[in-house]
């Protein structure tokens, strides 16, 4: 089964403190995408990646920053976490698109990020 | 920034009932997808439709794209509890990004 593997399913952060949320890919997909998800509010696209090293703001990048060295990990960085930042975390990733193709999204199990 | 507007948010029903939720847009999308999402747990996808007008059937769930490509249903029959869950429609706009809409949460119970 392929997957999207996120390492930590719950996390507590102060304020202020430098946060990494990591995710890990096993598919050979060249795109991944940071999104966070609020009642009410849907999935907001924060960043994606279409390849190593390669990054793209999303619709909500403030605050946030990634990380893509190896095709198979994107990290998201949370350079001064703050309470608004308290959210659900997930990472998603895709094949590139092929001529006349849409492929749908393999999403992460989340990370639930409380910041106090 | 494109926009999907979903209704009902909220839809608690009894096994066994039928029940529709909707999908609209402003915008044209190239295609659209619907997903499921149960808690604790990230969205699975559960189909894709790219043609206006297309129909796809995945067993008890039909999905509809309309025919202007800015809007889509999902119409569930005799619903079950395993049925329950978060239901999320995406559209596809530029390259290869989704736009998610807000939800329509679904519980359906004994």
């Amino acid at each position: 089964d392929v997957k999207v593997t996120q390492s930590s399913r719950y996390l507590v952060k102060r304020t202020g403190e430098k946060v990494f949320l990591e995710c890990v890919q096993d598919m050979d997909h060249e795109n991944m995408f940071w999104y966070r998800q609020d009642p009410g509010l849907g999935l907001r696209l924060i960043y994606f990646s279409y390849d190593v090293k390669m990054k793209e703001k999303g619709d909500i990048p403030e605050g946030y920053s990634v990380s893509r060295e190896k095709k198979e990990r994107f990290s998201l960085i949370l350079e001064s976490a703050s309470t608004n930042q308290t959210s659900m975390y997930l990472c998603a990733s895709r094949v590139r698109t092929g001529e006349g193709g849409f492929y749908g999204y393999t999403f992460g199990s989340g990370t639930r990020l409380t910041v106090v | 920034t494109q926009l999907l507007e979903q209704s009902p948010q909220f839809l608690s029903i009894q096994e066994g009932e039928n029940l529709t939720v909707y999908c609209n847009s402003s915008s044209v999308f190239s295609s659209l997808q619907w997903y499921r999402q149960e808690p604790g747990e990230g969205p699975v996808l559960l189909v894709t439709v790219v043609t206006g007008g297309e129909v796809k059937k995945l067993k008890r769930l039909t999905f509809q794209f309309g025919d202007a490509r800015k809007d889509s249903s999902l119409h569930i029959t005799a619903a079950q509890p395993g049925d329950t869950g978060l239901y999320l429609c995406a559209g596809a706009g530029t390259a290869s990004k989704l736009t998610f809409g807000t939800g329509t949460r679904l519980q359906v119970t004994l």
